[in-house]
């Protein structure tokens, strides 16, 4: 069966503290991993899409990483405005192709 | 702006009424999903679509019901609303897969 592990579940940082989030998977077969950011009331954004092991992608302060088990979501420097939830998800190649995801991150970062 | 719009933002039922929640995209999307976000327990799925005019079951479909009779639109029943159903509702669209959702902005329910 998928599954999407997250840690920690919540992360508070001061601005300028870099650190990494975790994400734990197994799947029969990755299609693709995907990490989100959600803000308070609001839909999931999309920020990223990782396809095989050893692949980078970066946005801003954001670098997502995966290897064959997991994946990492770093950020350097962050600010106050990356306080969010983060979500990381997961697509298979067996069970029509559906999307798991984790139970997600909550990050703070204070000024 | 282009993307994915869930009516009503915010809905109180009572225990045995029924609603109906509306999602409409824009960007000529095949796939469609309804999920369900509770705390602590993330994203689940409810029903997801692939085309016009067909529908999946998802992770937790018990009370739910879902029609897609246009592309652009994917509408969620709830036939006898229960407490248990109490949530905060996404609709989210795709072009296909292996690319990322784009998420619309919540339906919160209170069945009480």
């Amino acid at each position: 069966e998928d599954q999407v592990t997250q840690s920690p579940e919540a992360l508070r940082l001061q601005e300028g503290e870099s650190s990494s989030l975790n994400c734990s998977y197994t799947v029969s077969g990755l299609r693709g991993l995907f990490w989100y950011r959600q803000d308070p009331g609001k839909g999931p954004e999309f920020l990223f899409t990782l396809y095989s092991a050893g692949e980078e992608k970066e946005k801003e302060r954001l670098k997502a990483t995966l290897t064959k088990k997991e994946s990492f979501l770093h950020i350097t420097a962050p600010k106050p405005e990356d306080s969010a939830t983060y979500l990381c998800a997961v697509q298979g190649h067996t069970g029509g192709f559906k999307t798991i995801f984790g139970a997600g991150t909550r990050l703070f970062v204070k000024a | 702006n282009a993307g994915v719009t869930q009516t009503p933002k915010f809905r109180v039922l009572k225990t045995g009424q029924s609603m109906t929640l509306l999602c409409a995209q824009d960007m000529n999307h095949e796939y469609m999903y309804w999920y369900r976000q509770d705390p602590g327990m993330g994203l689940r799925l409810i029903h997801y679509s692939v085309g016009e005019g067909t529908t999946a079951k998802g992770e937790v479909p018990d009370g739910y019901n879902v029609s897609r009779l246009k592309k652009q639109n994917f509408l969620l029943g709830l036939e006898s609303a229960a407490p248990s159903q109490t949530s905060v509702y996404f609709c989210a669209s795709r072009p296909g897969t292996g690319n990322g959702y784009t998420f619309g902005s919540g339906t919160r329910l209170t069945v009480v």
